[in-house]
């Protein structure tokens, strides 16, 4: 089992450019969860998604967007990319069916705007 | 879901037990404590989670109040390892309450030799 894997693990965008971020749940995992963190911060909840749409969403701009696939991988979208989206964003999977469990998380994606 | 309050940083001897307070005063009754630690530079790992009994895991124990405000994490033989940011995270648990963890800023404990 791979668990949650990320991509990329590293990325340099320009301010104003658009990003994203790939996110492949752990095996029999069908919801998706992304998480900002700051450096030097907890992790902040973007929104959450599962049977394909966003159920729940942190307080953050429309600028932030995603989707998931049918097999349950999700991607993350950062529009018109400001210095403060600079981040850790971190993916975190879990079963739908099983919400008194563990969250996993994947190692992340280290977003660098310059 | 209810706030927790917890040191900012800890120190720990090698192969001495770790034992890291959080304070969640105004926790509802539906909700769990859930405890996670995050080493430097890797995405967040799973503890151990409770209601209101003690629990205990291959990882780590955890002790919940009587009241339920507060509860302990125990580290029973720390190592370096297990050198990190420690999170507890108050929340509901239902299919409804979708999976939002409210990280805070956590406790750093660093494990000495």
């Amino acid at each position: 089992d791979a668990g949650v894997t990320q991509s990329p693990t590293h990325l340099i965008k320009t301010r104003g450019q658009q990003v994203t971020l790939r996110c492949s749940p752990k095996s029999g995992h069908d919801t998706v969860s992304w998480y900002q963190q700051a450096l030097g911060q907890g992790p902040q909840f973007i929104f959450q998604y599962y049977e394909e749409e966003e159920r729940q969403r942190g307080n953050f701009p429309d600028r932030f967007s995603g989707h998931q696939f049918p097999n349950y991988s999700s991607e993350l979208n950062v529009n018109a990319l400001l210095l403060g989206d600079s981040a850790l964003y971190l993916c975190a999977s879990s079963g739908r069916r099983e919400m008194n469990t563990e969250a996993f998380f994947g190692q992340g994606t280290r977003l660098t705007v310059v | 879901d209810a706030k927790t309050t917890q040191p900012t940083s800890m120190d720990c001897a090698e192969g001495r037990a770790a034992n890291l307070p959080c304070n969640h005063s105004t926790i509802s009754g539906n909700e769990y404590v859930y405890w996670y630690r995050q080493i430097h530079s890797q995405g967040p790992q799973y503890i151990i989670h409770g209601l209101k009994n003690n629990e205990t895991n291959e990882m780590a124990s955890l002790i919940i109040t009587e009241d339920r405000k507060s509860s302990t994490l125990i580290l029973p033989h720390a190592t370096l390892r297990d050198t990190a940011v420690y999170y507890c995270i108050v929340r509901v648990a239902s299919s409804n309450s979708g999976y939002a963890l409210n990280f805070g800023k956590g406790t750093s404990l660093l494990v000495t030799p």
